[in-house]
């Protein structure tokens, strides 16, 4: 089944505890980015990669750090995490082009403490 | 910079027609998006609109015009579980073609 799926799903940690959310496809695509969700602000690009060893920064990159060594895999790093990344991240990945619609994994909601 | 508007609710009832309208002011517009994210669950794919016009597909359809940077969504015969939020995204020309998503419209259907 294509699919893009995002571990954990839910986490509850504390400031300055590096955490990873991991990113991984199946549809062999190029383009994976991360975002994410707060009440009123909705979806916002944190960061983006068009192929592997290709990351830039979207709206929101401050605290975040992203890695495409594989195609499949694009993990999100919060280095040292403070409350104001207390959100709901979401991966999405699509084939590279202008028309190609996003495949958004499940969502993963972090609340740090 | 890019600026994207929708409506933050509407509310609309069962068996009738509603329409979520977007406008958007970006440098170099590609295209547009329209996705449905229901409550705790990832956003899913409606429609996508480059060119001026109506894309009907089903109960819903979706309009742009290029030259107003405006676009809405169409929804007939609404159901119940039509009742989510409604995302309007755009890409640009030149860039990652990886859209920018407004705030999003929370439907409420009701019977």
């Amino acid at each position: 089944e294509a699919q893009v799926t995002q571990n954990p799903r839910y986490l509850i940690t504390v400031t300055g505890k590096k955490l990873t959310v991991t990113c991984s496809q199946n549809m062999n695509h190029e383009y994976m980015s991360w975002y994410r969700q707060d009440p009123g602000l909705g979806l916002r690009q944190i960061y983006y990669s068009m192929n592997v060893e290709v990351t830039d920064k979207g709206d929101v990159p401050e605290g975040y750090k992203v890695s495409r060594k594989e195609k499949r895999n694009f993990p999100l790093i919060l280095e040292s995490p403070s409350p104001n990344q207390t959100s709901l991240y979401f991966c999405a990945s699509s084939v590279a082009g202008d028309n190609q619609p996003q495949h958004f994994g499940d969502g993963t909601r972090l609340s740090i403490l | 910079g890019q600026n994207i508007d929708q409506p933050t609710e509407m509310t609309a009832t069962e068996g009738a027609i509603v329409q979520i309208n977007c406008t958007y002011q970006t440098s170099g517009f590609n295209g547009l998006f329209w996705y449905q994210q229901h409550a705790g669950e990832a956003p899913t794919f409606l429609s996508y609109n480059v060119l001026d016009g109506l894309e009907e597909k089903g109960r819903f359809s979706s309009f742009l015009s290029r030259s107003k940077g405006y676009s809405y969504l169409l929804l007939k015969e609404l159901q119940m579980k039509d009742s989510a939020s409604y995302l309007c995204a755009v890409t640009l020309s030149g860039g990652s073609y990886i859209p920018t998503f407004g705030r999003g419209t929370s439907l409420i259907v009701h019977p």
